[in-house]
């Protein structure tokens, strides 16, 4: 398997840009993650989802941030309009809650927004 | 809020035992330890869990306390490759469950 796939690995925008992340978990994974990491927060749950369903978005920081899962191959995480402050690193990680539980990152997406 | 806590960097010496500790002394019955670890600008890799008994795998050893209320993660011959940041989690059995990351430990292995 190819692992958790994200795009682009690198955006650069500027400030009041629509930005969208995009993730491919891997096959058979019930469950997706998408987290923010900074150097002054660390790493940070935004939204989760189950079967394509969110089911905890308290991670959200505002109305500018939103998240999809249209089908259980593929999300979206989407920023409109973006600010300098959510830069960061990007991840969606994926998991199918067997005994182990465990999750599988992606490698991320670095965005810088100007 | 991370219901673990960590120091924040470690040193060791390549090729030796690095220990790291994790405090989960509000843990509860069904919630299972984590650990991750996460090299420079990659994502975080999965590295072993346990529930109440030691574990071992071909990466390392849980060794978690009889309260439970406390875990060691167990390098047992550190190289270079293993210098990374070291999240301990706690979550519970069931399957909706947020997983939260704290600040981790930085472990820096020393040639």
């Amino acid at each position: 398997d190819a692992g958790v796939i994200q795009s682009p690995r690198h955006e650069v925008t500027e400030m009041g840009q629509e930005v969208t992340l995009r993730c491919k978990p891997i096959s058979g994974h019930d469950y997706l993650f998408w987290y923010r990491q900074t150097m002054m927060r660390g790493l940070e749950l935004l939204i989760y989802f189950n079967n394509n369903v969110p089911i905890d978005d308290s991670g959200m920081p505002e109305d500018r941030f939103s998240a999809k899962m249209p089908n259980a191959s593929f999300s979206t995480l989407k920023i409109q309009p973006s600010e300098p402050r959510d830069s960061a690193v990007y991840f969606c990680a994926s998991s199918f809650l067997t005994n182990t539980g465990e999750l599988f990152f992606g490698e991320g997406s670095r965005l810088t927004v100007l | 809020d991370a219901k673990t806590t960590q120091p924040p960097s470690m040193d060791c010496a390549e090729g030796r035992a690095a220990n790291l500790p994790c405090n989960h002394s509000t843990i509860s019955g069904n919630e299972y330890v984590y650990w991750y670890r996460q090299i420079h600008s990659q994502g975080p890799q999965y590295i072993i869990h346990g529930l109440k008994n030691n574990e071992t795998n071909e990466m390392a050893s849980l060794i978690i306390t009889e309260d439970r209320k406390s875990s060691t993660l167990i390098l047992p011959h550190a190289t270079l490759r293993d210098t990374a940041v070291y999240y301990c989690i706690v979550r519970a059995a069931h399957r909706d469950d947020k997983i939260i990351f704290g600040k981790g430990t930085r472990l820096h292995i020393l040639p």
